[in-house]
């Protein structure tokens, strides 16, 4: 089975702060994917970062950056100089042989 | 500029009603996605497919069934709807290989009365 565990259901940082989200994740794949997925108040699902499970060296998009641990399976996602417009809805997924995704964190950024 | 275009953004429904969603990609992506999205927990895979003509059970299938006659379309459908369905509802597209991105849809948010 393949499962997807985000165990902070809300989170708040102070903008320009540092924040991390947390994520665990199961699969029997050898070979499988995992991203991060971010919701705004639009609804509109936007990629983050993806991470492939068979590079050791960890994702980074600008601002946000992964901390890949392969052997504990956690997958957690930092974003740095948060800013008012990162405030969303962040999934956690994997792909093995199907896309699945975690139950979300709210991350609000207060001014 | 991709595109996953969901046919409503809004539905209201009647219980024991049939219900279709459809939704349409312009990517030529092979595999399609219908997820339905409730407070807490997440999204949850109601089925996918990697083909025209295939479907594959994916961790919610009851009550719901699907079909992708085309490629470039994938429907959802509820066959007499009930009021628990009551949700929103994401189609998203991928190509084959799972190192790429899904690309979403805007959602639709349907009401079972």
């Amino acid at each position: 089975a393949q499962t997807v565990t985000q165990s902070q259901p809300e989170m708040s940082v102070q903008e320009a702060e540092t924040v991390t989200l947390s994520c665990t994740y199961d699969t029997s794949e050898n070979n499988y994917y995992l991203f991060w997925y971010k919701q705004p108040p639009s609804r509109q699902m936007i990629l983050v970062i993806r991470q492939e499970a068979y590079k050791q060296q960890n994702a980074t998009e600008n601002r946000f950056s992964v901390n890949f641990q392969k052997a504990a399976k956690s997958f957690s996602l930092k974003i740095s100089d948060s800013q008012l417009g990162d405030t969303a809805m962040y999934f956690c997924a994997s792909y093995g042989n199907k896309l699945v995704f975690g139950a979300g964190t709210i991350l609000r950024v207060k001014s | 500029d991709v595109k996953v275009t969901q046919s409503s953004r809004y539905l209201v429904k009647r219980t024991g009603e049939k219900v279709f969603l459809e939704c349409v990609q312009d990517m030529d992506h092979e595999n399609m996605f219908w997820y339905r999205q409730d407070p807490g927990l997440g999204l949850r895979l109601i089925y996918f497919s990697y083909d025209v003509k295939m479907k594959e059970k994916g961790d919610i299938p009851e009550g719901y069934s699907v079909s992708r006659e085309k490629k470039e379309r994938f429907s959802l459908i509820l066959e007499s709807a009930s009021t628990n369905q009551t949700s929103m509802y994401l189609c998203a597209s991928s190509l084959r290989l799972p190192n790429t991105e899904a690309f979403f849809g805007q959602g639709t948010r349907l009401t079972v009365v």
